[in-house]
């Protein structure tokens, strides 16, 4: 079974611009979770999709918006990107009602901001 | 949830067995102890949960007490790909995705 992919790998935007990072989980997969890791913040919880709708969101600016679409891929969002957005950002999916506490993460997507 | 805490980092040499404790105080009743572990510039992956008593796999033990107020991870012969981050996580039984990580045990193991 093919695991977690996020797309792009790597990318650079300036500040001021946008970016969308996408994310397919697992086939089967319901749930798709984002997480932001950075050196001094560490690994935190963004938000949590299931069935194309939001369930779960953690503290982070409206800046960060994501959806996910009926075939349970997931897009993140981030606009007006600012020095402090460059982070590892990492998706990771499972199956609600089967095991909440095993994610399976994707590579991520390095976004650096300049 | 239960807020963690665990060693900042740890060493150790091939061969050996590794433990890294975790304690976590606060832990409700239907809260889950989870591990995971992460190579740099990859996305973490997990290794074992447990809810009380002892738990085995092929990678892992996860030895919890009696008052699940901590948990030890446990490696058996550590190898030089083991060096990574181990989180220690505190999962609510709610059916929401939601991880919340702490700043894990930097673990490196040597020659």
């Amino acid at each position: 079974k093919a695991g977690v992919t996020q797309t792009p790998r790597y990318l650079i935007k300036t500040r001021g611009q946008q970016v969308t990072l996408s994310c397919s989980p697992i086939s089967g997969h319901r749930s798709v979770s984002w997480y932001q890791q950075t050196p001094g913040q560490g690994l935190q919880f963004l938000f949590e999709y299931f069935s194309e709708t939001q369930r779960n969101k953690g503290n982070f600016p409206g800046r960060f918006s994501g959806r996910q679409f009926s075939n349970s891929r997931s897009e993140m969002n981030v606009s007006t990107l600012e020095l402090g957005d460059s982070a590892l950002y990492l998706c990771a999916s499972s199956n609600p009602g089967t095991a909440s506490y095993e994610q399976y993460f994707g590579p991520g997507t390095r976004l650096t901001v300049t | 949830l239960a807020k963690t805490t665990q060693p900042i980092s740890m060493d150790s040499y091939e061969g050996q067995e590794v433990n890294i404790t975790c304690s976590h105080n606060n832990i409700a009743t239907n809260d889950y102890i989870t591990w995971y572990q992460q190579f740099p510039s990859q996305g973490p992956r997990f290794i074992i949960q447990g809810y009380k008593t002892k738990v085995t796999n092929e990678v892992a033990s996860l030895f919890i007490p009696a008052d699940r107020k901590s948990s030890t991870l446990s490696l058996p012969r550590v190898s030089l790909s083991d060096t990574a981050v181990y989180y220690c996580l505190v999962v609510e039984n709610t059916g929401f995705q939601k991880l919340v990580f702490g700043t894990g045990t930097r673990l490196l193991v040597s020659p």
